[in-house]
């Protein structure tokens, strides 16, 4: 049973472009949570999704970051429009369920804004 | 919403000594506890958890203890090696959909 699968891990985009992230849950996962890890910090909630839904955004900012899980594919953190404060690390993690059931996260993915 | 404080930020110890980092949390409905490890350039470890209906869990010599009263629970780590050596983050979940992360526990073990 393969783990939480991202990609890509290591994403360089300029200032001004699109960055995408993929995140694919473990299988009989439906629950996916996007956190975002600045250099020598704690993760931060973004979003949780299930799928074709957004449960909670709080954590995400209003504009330029969207996130989605389909009903077929993976799930996908998108940032329009990146500048520099958005260089961190971007971890999915996936669940059977909410709320106490074990929460498992991928490799991350690592964007770097030039 | 839930708050989750942890200290200390560094720890050092020396090889076959204990350590243990202390975690409060302010939201008196967060029921569930994971801790995870973090090792360079990888994603979160999944190491132990507690429930909120138990007071101690153990396992080999990673042991976690949750105080409801205080709201306060600790990561215990016996005999460690070099290989323990990472960034742990604790956590609280109200049973709802959000776990709020501690701002992590940098462990040396010096050899």
């Amino acid at each position: 049973n393969a783990g939480v699968m991202q990609n890509p891990r290591h994403l360089v985009r300029r200032r001004g472009q699109e960055a995408r992230l993929r995140c694919s849950p473990m299988k009989g996962h439906s629950h996916v949570y996007w956190y975002r890890q600045l250099p020598e910090e704690g993760l931060k909630f973004m979003v949780y999704l299930q799928k074709e839904n957004i449960i909670d955004e709080s954590g995400m900012p209003k504009e330029r970051f969207s996130a989605e899980f389909p009903k077929e594919g993976p799930s996908i953190l998108r940032i329009q429009q990146v500048v520099r404060g958005d260089s961190a690390a971007y971890f999915c993690a996936s669940s059977p369920g909410q709320g106490d059931a074990e929460a498992f996260f991928g490799q991350g993915t690592r964007l770097t804004v030039v | 919403g839930e708050n989750v404080e942890q200290h200390p930020s560094t720890l050092s110890v020396q090889e076959g000594d204990s350590a243990v980092i202390k975690c409060t949390y302010s939201d008196s409905a967060s029921n569930y506890f994971p801790w995870y490890k973090q090792e360079l350039g990888k994603g979160p470890q999944l190491i132990i958890d507690i429930r909120s209906n138990v007071g101690e869990k153990k396992d080999q010599r990673i042991a976690v203890t949750l105080n409801k009263t205080a709201k306060h629970f600790s990561l215990h780590i016996t005999e460690t090696q070099p290989e323990d050596s990472a960034v742990y983050f604790c956590a609280g979940n109200t049973g709802g959909f959000k776990t709020i992360f501690g701002a992590g526990t940098r462990l040396f073990v010096k050899a």
